[in-house]
């Protein structure tokens, strides 16, 4: 069983289309981060987010803290083919070793 | 360009062989950090060192080992080798051994085994 499940594992949209990755778990963290990364390239952290309800937005990009602190959603506003990617959630483990979610497969067709 | 280097960018060997593969954290970072990316595994931590000793142990092979040398690069070696050991393989770093520290990423190392 993974700590973090991410939902949907796969995502195929056209060009200016909205849509929302999910990362769901259990357990509660201290703060939770978000990671894309695109073929050939390892993960670019995107955000940390550290309070419950937290809201945070990167251009078209708006990221989102559960209340409770066990859950995280990323929203992505009139998608584009730069979007595309593998999209992981991620938690800080003892000494900093990151525990990432198990990934969503982003494909943004012009 | 995160500044983490790593070498080779792929890899190519067959059953039973032994590899090295080799990081270098961005300038001024003590902590090196390998993570194992596989379809059915996703991305995992294998170990940290910090500032050359062995900091933390993930879900690492005994067949699999690490070190780090004075000058921080780190080199991840990998003996007996199997085909499920076919992975992409990056290393990370940061300055700080303990949580939370941002970590940054190389592009990694394709390793096929053939």
């Amino acid at each position: 069983t993974q700590l973090l499940e991410q939902s949907p594992q796969f995502l195929s949209i056209q060009e200016g289309e909205n849509l929302t990755v999910y990362c769901n778990s259990s357990s509660v963290f201290s703060s939770l981060q978000w990671y894309r990364q695109e073929p050939g390239e390892g993960p670019v952290l995107l955000v940390t987010v550290v309070t419950g309800g937290e809201v945070k937005k990167l251009k078209r990009l708006t990221f989102q803290f559960g209340d409770a602190r066990k859950d995280s959603s990323l929203h992505i506003t009139a998608a584009q083919p730069g979007d595309t990617g593998l999209y992981l959630c991620a938690v800080h483990g003892a000494t900093n070793k990151l525990i990432f979610g198990t990934g969503t497969l982003l494909a943004v067709q012009p | 360009d995160s500044g983490v280097t790593q070498t080779p960018k792929h890899l190519i060997t067959a059953t039973g062989q032994r590899v090295t593969l080799r990081c270098s954290p961005r300038s001024g970072d003590l902590s090196v950090y390998w993570y194992q990316q596989s379809l059915d595994q996703g991305l995992q931590f294998l170990i940290q060192y910090y500032n050359g000793e062995e900091r933390a142990k993930g879900n690492i092979l005994e067949r699999f080992s690490a070190q780090q040398f004075p000058d921080l690069h780190s080199e991840l070696n990998l003996s007996s080798l199997e085909l499920g050991d076919s992975a992409l393989y990056f290393c990370a770093s940061s300055v700080a051994p303990v949580g939370p520290d941002t970590q940054y990423f190389g592009p990694g190392t394709r390793l096929t085994v053939l």
